[in-house]
């Protein structure tokens, strides 16, 4: 089946910088790759959705220069948080789909990433 | 907008006893998918089942079944003959039928298999 690798699957960082997490989709070309975040015992959150070769759309609330996402080919997505703060401590998920086989296969993902800011 | 509602922040069942998890969603359009995800603590999200609005008939994946009720707006989701593997967070969701929409999580159902 199709699979997304997600890295790394945890992080440390300090605050104050930044920190990159990379989904790729290893054996189908995702046309559009969603970020999820997800709090302790809470549901999976959309931060936004990113169409290869275009800005993402990203959702009410979430800002755009914090959670910079790039979808530069129809295997990888890029999550940036920049300037992290203990706040953005979360769990990161992305999932991928391709629309020409969205019926049989409506989301795949990855495994997600633990952020610790300290 | 569209709303995935579980009103069951917890639940428990015997071991091998059948479990029913709930769900409500709300919408405005008539093609769609809705599914149930299982999340253990790996974290990992795992596909339990997936439904076509347009289907009449409910979906069954080996134990887990689905009670899909579209004028009701209600898609439950049964787990016959409970394995201590079952005990995870289940998340209803909703996807719009349309290309490349985003999917809609409920908040969640904790699981909890009594040995």
């Amino acid at each position: 089946g199709a699979v997304v690798s997600q890295h790394p699957s945890r992080v440390i960082c300090k605050s104050g910088t930044s920190v990159k997490i990379e989904c790729r989709s290893l054996d189908f070309q995702a046309t559009t790759m969603f970020w999820y975040r997800q709090f302790p015992k809470q549901s999976l959150m959309l931060m936004a959705t990113s169409n290869e070769g275009s800005k993402a759309t990203y959702e009410q609330g979430v800002e755009k220069d914090k959670f910079l996402i790039n979808h530069a080919s129809l295997t990888l997505s890029t999550l940036t948080v920049t300037s992290a703060h203990p706040e953005d401590s979360s769990f990161y998920i992305c999932s991928a789909t391709r629309w020409d086989r969205a019926v049989d296969s409506p989301l795949h993902f990855g495994n997600g990433t633990r952020l610790t800011v300290t | 907008a569209q709303t995935v509602t579980q009103s069951q922040p917890e639940m428990s069942v015997q071991e091998a006893e059948t479990v029913t998890l709930s769900c409500t969603y709300d919408t405005s359009e008539s093609d769609y998918y809705l599914f149930w995800y299982k999340q253990p603590p790996s974290r990992q999200m795992i596909l339990v089942i997936r439904q076509e609005a347009y289907k009449q008939q409910n979906a069954t994946e080996n134990r887990f079944s689905v009670n899909f009720q579209k004028a009701a707006k209600s898609f439950s989701l049964k787990i016959s003959d409970s394995q201590l593997g079952d005990a995870a967070m289940y998340f209803c969701a909703y996807r719009s039928f349309y290309r490349d929409d985003k999917i809609i999580f409920g908040k969640g159902t904790r699981l909890h298999i009594l040995p």
